[in-house]
């Protein structure tokens, strides 16, 4: 599986837009990218994944760079709620494992 | 509706001695994973069935691990002879699997079990 790269911690205060930034320069034209959190003392949670277009769903957008060897995960307005650990997945669609390969995703400290 | 739950939420045990870890996935999810996660770690997967069988144990450490889902529903993961080091948060997930292709199904997690070998 294609490695993905994050910042180890980020922070934000309530109410501003947070930008979660992934390098994955190594992704293969078919691997899509996807995004889970953890919140404190929970499982993960689906976020948001894409290929190459930006996607938006309810709970956050996903841009991604035109190379796609990066990626950002847009929380348009941080809550306290949204306070959790952030990971950064690259997935195979055909034919690969169907595991979740995590890092140490991105710990997401929102400030009230 | 109901999530995946898993029980017990905490287990201590004393080294040597044998746990069992259960996970009761969403209703009608084909696809079954156990992950393991240690403190400050990312998760990291253990094993994955589609079904009654196990369609990639590699992620086990070693054969003091195992992992049955005899009906295609419940899973429990077994472990022999506990060591210190296996002391993790145990997390189980499901999938629908509705044959969207390897590596598309949304996986949904449960609280997991903490596991503390003393």
């Amino acid at each position: 599986d294609a490695k993905t790269t994050q910042p180890n911690s980020m922070e934000s205060n309530e109410e501003e837009p947070v930008h979660l930034p992934c390098n994955h320069s190594t992704i293969s034209g078919t691997d899509y990218i996807h995004w889970y959190r953890q919140l404190p003392s929970q499982g993960p949670e689906y976020v948001i994944h894409g290929l190459t277009s930006n996607v938006n769903n309810r709970m956050a957008s996903l841009a991604i760079a035109e190379d796609r060897k990066s990626s950002t995960l847009i929380l348009h307005r941080a809550t306290l709620r949204d306070a959790a650990v952030y990971y950064c997945i690259l997935r195979v669609p055909q034919g690969g494992s169907e595991k979740l390969v995590f890092g140490k995703g991105t710990k997401l400290t929102v400030n009230p | 509706g109901a999530g995946v739950s898993q029980t017990p939420s905490n287990k201590v045990t004393e080294k040597g001695k044998y746990v069992e870890l259960r996970c009761d996935p969403i209703s009608g999810h084909t696809a079954l994973y156990w992950y393991r996660q240690s403190l400050g770690q990312g998760p990291e997967f253990l094993i994955y069935f589609q079904g009654t069988g196990a369609a990639d144990d590699s992620g086990l450490p070693n054969d003091r691990f195992f992992a049955v889902r005899p009906e295609g529903s419940v899973s429990t993961l077994k472990i022999q002879r506990t060591e210190r080091g296996d002391s993790a948060v145990y997390l189980c997930a499901s999938s629908p699997n509705i044959g969207q292709g390897g590596g598309l199904d949304t996986q949904y997690f449960g609280p997991g079990t903490r596991l503390t070998v003393l």
